[in-house]
């Protein structure tokens, strides 16, 4: 059975460093992209950026490149989300999601599994 | 890179059919087959409905179907039941290895 298992809920205060995690089981980590989606607070889905773990190549959306680092360990079968310095804007429920299709070149255009959320509260 | 465009709400009585629309531009809706959709109840994750526009994962039920016209994909779910009450979101390739979503449809079953 194919699951995304993702660390629990975090409470920050600003200017805070934080890596939030998410680990697969049940499939071949290493040959599917793994991406992050941002839901905040009563709002819709954002696409942040995705990982293809066999060779950690990395993609980002412009909004939030140089915000947040997306990094994965594919020796424990783990993707991260990091923050160095976080802001209270980005409180929100965050998503790992593996991609439906796509290969060690190309970008995956669906997600099929996603985790059950990491919730992140910064607030002072 | 913004959002498609959905409407904030639709509703339908068990049984109608609802359709719900995602207006994108030539650079992402327009230009590839890549549309999905999912859905999401509250407190939940989002589960994928459609993808490449038109194809249901194993175990999606055939009420649900997507199609595209240009720069619009639509969302058609047929035979409505209480069950399908949950908020409902596009997503498309955008070229340059990213993608968009849309702003999310909640969906009421009166």
């Amino acid at each position: 059975e194919v699951q995304l298992v993702q660390s629990g809920a975090e409470v920050k205060k600003p200017g805070e460093s934080l890596k939030i995690s998410c680990t697969g089981s049940g499939y071949s980590f290493i040959t599917y992209w793994i991406g992050w989606v941002r839901q905040m607070p009563g709002k819709g889905l954002e696409w942040m950026g995705i990982i293809y773990p066999g060779d950690s190549d990395t993609r980002y959306s412009p909004s939030f490149q140089g915000q947040v680092t997306i990094s994965a360990d594919k020796s424990i079968t783990t993707a991260y989300l990091q923050w160095s310095s976080l802001k209270a804007s980005d409180t929100a429920m965050y998503y790992c999601a593996r991609g439906l299709g796509g290969t060690l070149t190309t970008l995956p255009k669906s997600f099929d599994y996603w985790g059950q959320g990491t919730l992140v509260t910064v607030s002072s | 890179q913004s959002a498609l465009t959905q409407p904030a709400s639709v509703s339908g009585s068990p049984g109608q059919s609802i359709t719900i629309s995602c207006t994108g531009t030539s650079s992402d809706v327009g230009g590839y087959n890549y549309v999905s959709w999912y859905q999401q109840h509250p407190g939940k994750a989002p589960k994928v409905m459609i993808y490449e526009v038109n194809n249901r994962p194993s175990g999606i039920s055939n009420r649900f179907s997507g199609s595209k016209s240009a720069n619009t994909a639509s969302l058609t779910i047929s035979g409505l039941q209480a069950e399908d009450e949950a908020d409902y979101y596009c997503s498309s390739y955008s070229g340059s290895s990213t993608l968009v979503f849309g702003g999310g449809t909640k969906l009421t079953v009166l």
